[in-house]
């Protein structure tokens, strides 16, 4: 079964220094993987995904996302945090009947 | 056009009460999702739509009756709830088929039971 682990609940950064939230993933089969952010009482938007077709994504406002099948991972960056990222973040795998499998989610706090 | 709109935003309604909630998007997708979403959780899916036929049922409560009643058209009818149903619901489309697509979702309707 699919599975996906958010390393982290909350991480706390400085405006202008870099962002990492972490997600790992478990799979017999390569994965569709997803990251989405949520701001408070609204949807989920979609930053990015991975398909296999390239291992370094790029993503909406500056986010990118490196997958290493090596270590399981598809964690998400952003070189330089804004406070309008302040918002809740979520892993999330794909299966090829539509379900999506989400993280527990990583809670962004940005600090002027 | 990426995207999906529900209505109502907000829904305050007795245990006794029958309501509805409604979920549209323009963007051809032939599946259709609702989810519901606790404080401080991540989704939890509930139907899967697609091709207007339902697909997946997770086991939910048969107070929550969804239809479809076009592809671009979802509906999620409420009866006698209870209040620990009280959530965010977010409905979401993709294309459905040979990939596995990325879900697009609307703002929520947050649903309070009283």
């Amino acid at each position: 079964a699919q599975s996906v682990t958010q390393l982290d609940s909350h991480v706390s950064v400085s405006e202008g220094t870099p962002v990492l939230l972490r997600c790992n993933y478990s799979s017999s089969y390569s994965p569709s993987l997803f990251w989405y952010v949520q701001h408070p009482n609204k949807g989920l938007q979609l930053l990015l995904k991975y398909t296999s077709a390239a291992t370094l994504v790029k993503g909406i406002n500056g986010f990118e996302a490196e997958f290493k099948k090596s270590e399981t991972s598809f964690h998400l960056t952003k070189p330089s945090a804004h406070m309008s990222d302040a918002a809740e973040y979520f892993c999330a795998g794909g299966t090829s009947y539509g379900k999506l499998t989400f993280g527990q989610g990583t809670i962004l706090t940005v600090h002027p | 056009d990426t995207e999906v709109t529900q209505t109502p935003k907000h829904l305050v309604m007795g245990m006794t009460n029958k309501k509805s909630l409604k979920c549209e998007q323009h963007m051809g997708h032939r599946a259709m999702y609702w989810y519901k979403q606790k404080a401080k959780k991540p989704p939890e899916l509930m139907f899967v739509y697609s091709y207007e036929k339902l697909s997946i049922n997770e086991s939910v409560p048969s107070r929550f009756s969804p239809e479809c009643p076009n592809s671009s058209l979802l509906n999620l009818h409420l009866h006698a709830l209870q209040p620990e149903d009280s959530a965010l619901y977010l409905c979401a489309s993709s294309h459905p088929g040979q990939g596995i697509d990325e879900q697009y979702f609307g703002p929520g309707t947050r649903l309070t039971v009283t």
